[in-house]
């Protein structure tokens, strides 16, 4: 069964500093997914990660994947608070091709404090 | 304007009640899923549906049902048998096959049990 672990599970950071959620899978993907959740709200998609060493960058958030090491990361610089809210990765295994499953971490809940 | 619409966005059942919940898309997309998310919690996979008149569990799929007739339209009936059915329902859609696309959510069905 796929698990994936995110931490930290809640973070409060100060505007303007920098930090990183990690979000670690058990099988072999080279496709993974970041979300943004509003409190109440859906979930709105921030990067699409499809292959080992991607990079993607959009405005203070950049994210990336390392498949050998079975680990992404989302990176925040400079944090606003604008940037509250929960952060989910989601992982597709190798096996599920053409048959995509998203499993779903459990979730970063993120608070900017000014 | 394509998107993803759920209706209703807020909705009370008494319990032994069945409910449907609406799911369209009009992107055209091949697949869609079912999800419930639990608060604080992260997403779970009740159904999908890859192509029109067919679907396969997800992961939570007791005391739900799905039908797929229009490739637009995959509606969720909560049944009697759901023992704990209240949580937020999200829908999603996806295009293609071949596993590289990213999931796209609607705003979600609040669902209360009184």
């Amino acid at each position: 069964e796929l698990k994936v672990e995110q931490n930290p599970l809640f973070l409060s950071m100060q505007e303007g500093k920098n930090y990183t959620i990690y979000c670690n899978y058990s099988t072999t993907s080279d496709r993974l997914y970041w979300y943004r959740q509003d409190p109440g709200k859906s979930l709105e998609s921030l990067f699409v990660l499809l292959s080992n060493g991607a990079v993607k960058q959009e405005g203070r958030l950049m994210a990336s994947l390392d498949t050998k090491a079975r680990l992404s990361t989302l990176h925040i610089t400079a944090a606003v608070h604008d940037l509250s809210a929960t952060y989910f990765c989601a992982v597709d295994p190798i096996s599920n091709f053409g048959n995509e499953k998203l499993t779903f971490g459990t979730g970063t809940r993120l608070t900017i404090i000014p | 304007d394509g998107g993803i619409t759920q209706s209703p966005k807020y909705l009370f059942r008494k319990e032994g009640q069945n409910v449907t919940l609406s799911c369209e898309q009009n992107l055209n997309h091949d697949a869609m899923y079912w999800y419930r998310q639990d608060p604080g919690q992260g997403l779970r996979l009740i159904y999908y549906s890859q192509i029109v008149n067919d679907f396969q569990k997800g992961d939570i799929a007791e005391g739900y049902s799905v039908s797929r007739e229009k490739k637009e339209s995959f509606p969720l009936t909560v049944t009697s048998a759901q023992k704990n059915p209240t949580a937020f329902y999200l829908c999603a859609s996806r295009a293609g096959t071949s596993g590289y696309n990213e999931q796209f959510f609607g705003p979600g069905t609040r669902l209360t049990v009184l």
